[in-house]
């Protein structure tokens, strides 16, 4: 089975930083993808890691640990279009996307 | 980056009638596509794997009966909601990738809002 976790809910300054932690326990390795999903709206891809260490794209990275079955997203110059829900997902066996239940982070000014 | 389409975006239906939600991948073929369910404030949960040519893998608890799936071609799966009942009211998402080709991003269509009245 799959057991996909992340925290609830976070909320944040505009401007400053923010760390989504994912762990994971999942039957089958095929990399780990964080998406942006705002409210009604189809998720938004974001970032994938395969391997190990920090992987930057502009105001977000993503960082993996195999070995510890653990992922985290950062958000850097939180801007108030940051709120929505962040959603952790792991491509296990077959290629099958499990996510977690989700991330709902609310900048305020 | 790929484009997966996805229609309608929204429907209503009374009650025991059937819906049909389309998946289309515009700029590439897609030989997998996975069609999930979201309910307000929950994750996306897998509902079945549709693979080009071949009967759909349905997930633990889905009945295959109430939702048909077809995938008669590379860029084309169908998902229809048979006699559908208030509770099947929820985000249908489809989304489409083609594993081996050097492709590590699954895309999202953008969602099907079915309200069942």
């Amino acid at each position: 089975g799959q057991n996909i976790d992340q925290p609830t809910e976070m909320t944040a300054t505009e401007g400053a930083i923010v760390q989504i932690n994912c762990t994971y326990q999942t039957s089958g390795f095929n990399g780990l993808f964080w998406y942006q999903q705002h409210a009604g709206e189809a998720p938004t891809f974001l970032s994938y890691n395969v391997l190990d260490g920090l992987e930057e794209k502009g105001r977000f990275s993503s960082f993996l640990s195999r070995s510890k079955g653990y992922s985290y997203l950062l958000l850097k110059e939180l801007q108030m279009k940051d709120s929505a829900s962040y959603l952790c997902a792991v491509w296990g066996n077959d290629y099958k996307l499990s996510f977690g239940a989700g991330t709902t982070v609310t900048v305020r000014a | 980056g790929a484009v997966v389409s996805q229609h309608p975006s929204r429907v209503i239906c009374k009650s025991g009638t059937s819906v049909k939600i389309e998946c289309r991948s515009l700029d590439f073929q897609a030989t997998t596509m996975f069609w999930y369910r979201q309910f307000p404030k929950q994750s996306l949960m897998l509902m079945a794997t549709s693979n080009e040519g071949s009967k759909a893998t349905y997930e633990q608890g889905v009945e295959k009966d109430k939702f048909l799936i077809n995938h008669a071609s590379l860029t084309l799966s169908t998902l229809t909601v048979t006699s559908a009942h208030p509770e099947d009211s929820s985000f249908y998402i489809c989304s489409a990738s083609s594993p081996g080709a050097g492709n590590t991003e699954a895309f999202f269509g953008q969602g099907t809002r079915l309200t069942v009245v």
